[in-house]
């Protein structure tokens, strides 16, 4: 059974990185899938962030692309998501999922964790 | 604003069904539709990929169709633990980006 564990701190300062880590059980990150981050402000829908392939390339929200860096670890079998210059916009429920290609769809996700904007 | 629409919420009996739709342009329909199934709180579930295709364990109460621009997930024998946000997602080839319906939520009542 795969499951993916989101893990980072739940409150950031304004204007600052916020740093969340993945960790993938159940399957290798070096599997023939995406790595994928997707965030839900309050109230609101699912937005794509972006997603990595084992081999480090990366994919990314034209929306947010300026900000974000996703990595990718394979000797944890976990990755990463660095979103900088933090602002209220960025308080989110923030999930990652595994981005299957069979059927491209995102079969996998973690439980999600809150991120909140803090001064 | 999402370029996917949906209606915020549909409702119906124990034992009847319900039908979510998902509409958009060609540029985002014209790909694959996959829905999802999430209960706040918890990790969201895919339901259905590729237009119509079940994932294992998900019960055949669950269909998906597509055609043109115009996605539908029907959901029949409706349960109690069938409440849940219900999000359509394609990709669009306009924006570069995967894209997610704004949800309908399914009320049993």
């Amino acid at each position: 059974q795969v499951q993916l564990q989101e893990s980072g701190p739940g409150l950031v300062k304004p204007s600052e990185t916020l740093s969340l880590t993945c960790a993938v059980s159940g399957d290798s990150i070096n599997s023939n899938n995406w790595w994928t981050w997707v965030r839900q402000p309050p109230g609101r829908g699912l937005e794509w962030i972006g997603e990595i392939y084992h081999t480090g390339r990366a994919d990314y929200n034209p929306s947010l692309k300026s900000r974000v860096t996703i990595s990718v670890d394979t000797s944890k079998n976990h990755f990463s998501l660095n979103l900088t210059s933090m602002t209220a916009a960025d308080t989110a429920v923030y999930y990652c999922a595994r981005h299957g290609v069979n059927g491209w769809a995102f079969d996998y996700w973690g439980q999600g964790t809150l991120v909140t904007l803090s001064s | 604003q999402s370029v996917l629409t949906q209606p915020p919420s549909v409702s119906g009996a124990p034992g009847q069904r319900v039908t979510i739709s998902c509409s958009g342009s060609s540029s985002n329909l014209g790909h694959d539709v996959h829905w999802y199934q999430h209960l706040p709180g918890t990790a969201p579930k895919l339901l259905i990929y590729a237009n119509n295709n079940r994932p294992s364990g998900v019960p055949d109460r669950f269909s998906g169709s597509k055609s043109g621009t115009s996605a539908s997930l029907t959901i029949t024998g409706l349960q109690a633990d069938d409440e849940a946000d219900y999000y359509c997602q394609s990709y669009d080839s306009t924006l570069s980006t995967f894209v997610f319906g704004p949800g309908t939520m399914v009320t049993v009542l």
